[in-house]
């Protein structure tokens, strides 16, 4: 039962280096979503994706983009990094639109910017 | 703009006893609401819902409360164990222009339970 996993869990970068942070679900869900967790300020929706090919924007989107080119996968990249992004990442998936779904997250990836 | 916050980041009780964890939310068009527990090093994990027509849900050892008039929901764990030591996180789920759900997070509380 694997659920939602997030790799790597671990990374860190220097500024301006980009990098690919990978969510995989094998539960056949068509929503995902990627969040980051910063203390004191819960977690914050960066992007998300209501099916394979397509992506929205959440709340934070700026310096990140997503694709989801395969239902199961939904990637989250970082083209240059900064120090501000400096962060807990989190990806969740449901399967369904409606507002009264559970989503279930990954273990997370804590990301360091120097 | 809409949020949803805890009152206390932090909250001790001995094992044993029960706990009350509180959140408050402003958008009174919110007709969803789920607590997380996100242990350490751990992604959230769903807990308990309850919907905007319910004032009252209960599950294994919890129970959510939802007072509409105020504003506030409540997670309440009785006899509280030490495997309950946590962040628990309110939230509200929202649909989202375009498809899908937004899930608004409050800040968290860590539960901390004393032996």
């Amino acid at each position: 039962n694997a659920g939602v996993t997030q790799t790597p869990k671990f990374r860190v970068l220097k500024t301006g280096q980009s990098m690919t942070l990978l969510c995989a679900q094998d539960m056949n869900h068509e929503y995902m979503y990627w969040y980051r967790q910063d203390p004191g300020m819960g977690l914050r929706l960066i992007h998300y994706s209501v099916g394979e090919g397509t992506t929205a924007k959440g709340e934070v989107p700026d310096g990140y983009n997503v694709s989801r080119l395969k239902k199961q996968n939904f990637l989250l990249g970082l083209e240059s990094a900064a120090p501000s992004q400096t962060s807990v990442y989190f990806c969740a998936s449901s399967y369904s639109p409606r507002a009264d779904t559970e989503a279930f997250f990954g273990q997370g990836t804590r990301l360091t910017v120097v | 703009g809409e949020s949803v916050g805890l009152h206390l980041p932090t909250l001790s009780v001995q094992e044993g006893d029960n706990s009350i964890i509180n959140c408050a939310y402003s958008n009174s068009a919110s007709d969803y609401f789920i607590w997380y527990k996100q242990e350490s090093g751990k992604g959230p994990q769903f807990i308990i819902d309850i919907r905007s027509n319910m004032d009252k849900r209960q599950g294994q050892r919890v129970t959510v409360l939802l007072n509409k008039t105020v504003k506030h929901l409540s997670l309440q764990i009785a006899a509280t164990q030490p495997g309950d030591s946590a962040v628990y996180f309110c939230a509200e789920n929202r649909r989202v222009t375009g498809g899908g759900n937004k899930l608004t997070f409050g800040t968290g509380t860590q539960l901390k339970v004393e032996l």
